[in-house]
């Protein structure tokens, strides 16, 4: 059974910092998905990183997977408070479409 | 990118009554869609996986009979609750995948609250 774990599962960031969010999982899979979700609201994608060593980065946050130690980290650089929200990271199972990690809320203080 | 609408946004019934929810996929096509539901501060869990023209497929746990599926057309399933009960309170999210799964797209969610 694919399990995904993400750590940590709360952040308190100050505005400027930098930090990582890290993504577990137990079975091979070459491909894995991050999302924000903010309070109320639905999934928005982020990231698909398709491959080994795939990296991508979009303003602020940069993610990247090692398929080989099935991690991945989504990198926040210099924290702003627009990034507070909750992020998800998903792999595709077996015979389920994506599994969930338990997210990670993140919330950035002036 | 491809869009995936819910409607309603959000519901409120009496214990026992029936809720429906739709899910449209409005400008591609999707044989299947997954239908997730995320209680408060927890993750996404998916309920089960609708095929169009076939019978749904649910994930362990999930009760069939309480929660109805059927996926009329390729760009429309629709998630009945029958027998509502408070514990259904919940945030319902549809997804629908493109062909080769690469991507999911996901819908708006729909907030189903029973009194």
């Amino acid at each position: 059974e694919l399990k995904v774990e993400q750590n940590p599962l709360f952040l308190s960031m100050q505005e400027g910092k930098n930090y990582t969010i890290y993504c577990n999982y137990s079975t091979t899979s070459d491909r894995l998905y991050w999302y924000r979700q903010d309070p109320g609201k639905s999934l928005e994608s982020l990231f698909v990183l398709l491959s080994n060593g795939a990296v991508k980065q979009e303003g602020r946050l940069m993610a990247s997977l090692d398929t080989k130690a099935r991690l991945s980290t989504l990198h926040i650089t210099a924290a702003v408070h627009d990034l507070s929200a909750t992020y998800f990271c998903a792999v595709p199972g077996g015979n389920t479409p994506l599994v969930f990690g338990k997210g990670t809320r993140l919330s950035v203080i002036a | 990118g491809a869009v995936v609408s819910q409607h309603p946004s959000w519901v409120i019934c009496k214990s026992g009554t029936s809720v429906k929810i739709e899910c449209r996929s409005l400008d591609f096509q999707a044989t299947t869609m997954f239908w997730y539901r995320q209680f408060p501060k927890q993750s996404l869990m998916l309920m089960a996986t609708s095929n169009e023209g076939s019978k749904a497929t649910y994930e362990q746990g999930v009760e069939k009979d309480k929660f109805l599926i059927n996926h009329a057309s390729l760009t429309l399933s629709t998630l009945t609750v029958t027998s509502a009960h408070p514990e259904d309170s919940s945030f319902y999210i549809c997804s629908a995948p493109t062909y080769d799964y690469y991507e999911q797209y996901f819908g708006p969610g729909t907030r189903l609250t029973v009194t």
